[in-house]
């Protein structure tokens, strides 16, 4: 099992809709986990931190799930400018920060 | 600078020399990552350190590949006999714990010819 495994996409999603993706990881002693978002041929930035409670800022949620060893994004009325690659961010095991290879995001007008 | 940088932006260069690739960190963050990004695919992990040390080198693709930190600060990542497959973009990033958020610098984009 791959260390983060994300689904590649593209999803393509109407401008307004709401769309959700979720990662899994396989080190179940992970302890910090990120969303970062890539624009093309951009550097990935921080979008949001994940916390165990579950975390939200603004029209973005980030959801933890350690019994199935997963993490979640969902955005609300999503906008054009959402279009973008999210990469789920995981420590695994040394504290290696492990990205996962990004699940690409397409809003549709 | 408020954020990472690296330099240069840009290198082409032709198989067989030798690069060095450089990132300057945010100031106080102690942990510096190296990744390198082909087109269209995920971010390879290469190396990081915490400080000076590198305790994990194990993403290294060969011993041509090398790298160092000084003064916890800047770090140079170094590829000798550079070949084609080595073409891609270059990317650093710190923080100021193993397990904070990521800044990441520009990137150097590296073409060898």
């Amino acid at each position: 099992r791959k260390e983060v495994e994300q689904d590649p996409g593209p999803f393509n999603v109407p401008e307004g809709a709401t769309v959700a993706f979720n990662c899994t990881y396989s080190n179940s002693a992970s302890q910090s986990f990120f969303w970062y978002r890539q624009d093309c041929r951009k550097e990935p930035k921080l979008l949001m931190s994940v916390y165990s409670s579950g975390n939200e800022d603004g029209r973005f949620t980030a959801q933890l799930n350690r019994a199935s060893q997963y993490i979640s994004l969902l955005i609300r009325d999503s906008k054009l400018s959402d279009s973008a690659t999210y990469l789920c961010v995981v420590n695994g095991r040394d504290d290696k920060i492990i990205f996962g290879k990004g699940t690409r995001l397409h809003i549709l007008p | 600078g408020a954020g990472v940088s690296q330099s240069p932006s840009n290198k082409v260069t032709e198989k067989g020399k030798d690069v060095e690739l450089r990132c300057d960190p945010i100031s106080g963050h102690t942990a510096l990552y190296w990744y390198r990004q082909s087109l269209g695919q995920g971010l390879e992990f290469l190396i990081y350190f915490q400080g000076n040390s590198a305790p994990d080198k194990s993403g290294l693709p060969s011993d041509r590949f090398s790298a160092e930190r000084t003064g916890g600060s800047v770090s140079t990542l170094t590829i000798q006999r550079t070949q084609q497959e080595d073409s891609a973009v270059y990317l650093c990033a710190s923080s100021l714990a193993l397990r904070g958020g990521w800044n990441f610098g520009p990137g150097t984009r590296l073409t060898v010819t």
